[in-house]
């Protein structure tokens, strides 16, 4: 079975920094690409990063370009994301998820929330 | 990216049909076959449904169809039930490695 487990979220200032962690199983982790999908409070989904299945590949949305940086540790089967000036827009709950055969989300994490206040 | 334009709320009776549309442009939905289709229920994770346009991941009910037609992709529900009252996110393949979502909209079974 797969699964996906967020964690490392909570509250933090703006400006500061959070890293999210989502440990995998039930897949092989190396060769799939994964992605981070967030969701602010009472909104719709976003597309925020995604990472091929070596690494070697990143995608940044607009808004979180040079603050953010994923990662993926094939060793580990963990895929991580390092948060850094955090803003109150960045507020959401963080989803990791799984990138299927071609260009779908076919296995998601429960989330983990993010809470940017000061 | 811009967002895909999803309605903001459809709704329909038990045993209906209702069709969600999902409109982009050429860049995305109308360039590539790659619009998938997510449900999700209050506090819950997004759920896999339609992939591919028109594919149905194992599981998921024949109710449940995807089709597209230039920009515009649609999910069809039909045999409405209870259980299938939720948000539905639509996206699409955007080329190098990006996405892009719909606003989603809220499916209410009267």
């Amino acid at each position: 079975e797969v699964q996906l487990v967020e964690s490392g979220g909570g509250w933090v200032q703006p400006g500061g920094s959070l890293r999210l962690s989502c440990a995998a199983s039930g897949f092989t982790f190396s060769s799939y690409a994964l992605h981070w999908v967030r969701q602010a409070p009472g909104k719709g989904l976003e597309s925020v990063s995604a990472i091929s299945s070596n690494g070697g590949s990143t995608y940044y949305a607009n808004s979180v370009k040079d603050r953010f940086i994923i990662s993926r540790d094939n060793s580990k089967n963990t895929l991580y994301l390092q948060m850094g000036s955090l803003r109150t827009e960045d507020m959401a709950v963080y989803y990791c998820a799984k990138v299927g055969e071609s260009f779908y989300f076919d296995y998601w994490g429960q989330g983990t929330l993010v809470t940017v206040s000061s | 990216q811009s967002a895909l334009t999803q309605p903001r709320s459809v709704s329909g009776s038990p045993g209906q049909s209702v069709t969600i549309s999902c409109t982009g442009t050429s860049s995305d939905v109308g360039g590539y076959n790659y619009v998938s289709w997510y449900q999700q229920h209050p506090g819950k994770a997004p759920k896999f449904m339609i992939y591919d346009v028109s594919k149905r991941p194992s599981g998921v009910p024949d109710r449940f169809s995807g089709s597209k037609s230039g920009n515009t992709a649609s999910l069809t529900i039909s045999g409405l039930q209870a259980e299938d009252e939720a948000d539905y996110y639509c996206t699409s393949y955007a080329g190098s490695n990006t996405w892009v979502f719909g606003g989603g909209t809220k499916l209410t079974v009267l």
